[in-house]
């Protein structure tokens, strides 16, 4: 079945950029997302990529794909201690449509003051 | 707008007891989606229901569990005679009509403990 990886822990200080990566093994997968989980809380969905684009930006946030690779990243600028969180990546299969997603289990980034 | 709500968002309960954990989609939406998360883990997908219908259960376990999404009122996702592996956070989402994109929005969970 479809798998997503991602390493488990990034600390960063406060105001450098933070680059969370995954790969995933299902090359069919049409939309790619990133949601951030605060303790206690559910999934926010921060943004997602369709396959055919390489690089998405949405203020602070900017997406790679390297759809050769399999591999995503999320790039975080100017990072703040709000950005302390657990970041999960996860992909929705082939097609468009509605299906369930396949999570990775999450990057926790640690923001330093 | 209301966000996906969830309740109750701490439940406990001995082994053998029944726990019922509900969601209320977000206003619009007509389809709605369990997921459960393990400790120190990612969402693992259970179940995909639409108003009256079950779409998708390939990720339920084939005993103890159900779910449901009646014409009215909220989605329930029903864990019956809890054993210690059932302890989680169970979340529910919800996307809208248009989805295209899948776009899933989610609730806060509920964290169920069984002792």
């Amino acid at each position: 079945g479809e798998d997503v990886e991602q390493s488990l822990f990034l600390s960063v200080r406060e105001g450098d950029s933070s680059v969370i990566n995954c790969t995933y093994t299902d090359s069919s997968s049409t939309y790619l997302y990133w949601y951030k989980q605060e303790p206690g809380a559910g999934l926010q969905l921060l943004t997602y990529i369709f396959s055919n684009m390489d690089m998405k930006q949405d203020q602070r946030l900017t997406v790679l794909l390297n759809k050769k690779d399999k591999h995503l990243s999320l790039r975080i600028a100017d990072t703040q201690t709000g950005d302390s969180a657990i970041y999960f990546c996860a992909e929705s299969g082939s097609g468009t449509g509605r299906r369930a997603l396949t999570f990775g289990s999450g990057t926790r980034l640690q923001v330093q003051p | 707008n209301a966000g996906v709500m969830q309740n109750p968002r701490h439940l406990v309960r001995r082994r053998g007891q029944e726990a019922r954990l509900r969601c209320s989609p977000m206003k619009g939406h007509s389809h709605v989606y369990w997921y459960r998360q393990l400790p120190e883990e990612g969402l693992k997908f259970m179940v995909y229901l639409q108003k009256e219908n079950i779409i998708d259960e390939s990720g339920m376990p084939k005993e103890r569990f159900s779910a449901e999404f009646p014409k009215e009122g909220p989605s329930i996702l029903r864990i019956q005679q809890v054993v210690r592996g059932d302890s989680a956070a169970y979340f529910c989402a919800s996307s809208p009509p248009s989805s295209g994109r899948n776009e899933q929005f989610f609730g806060p969970g509920t964290r169920l403990t069984v002792l």
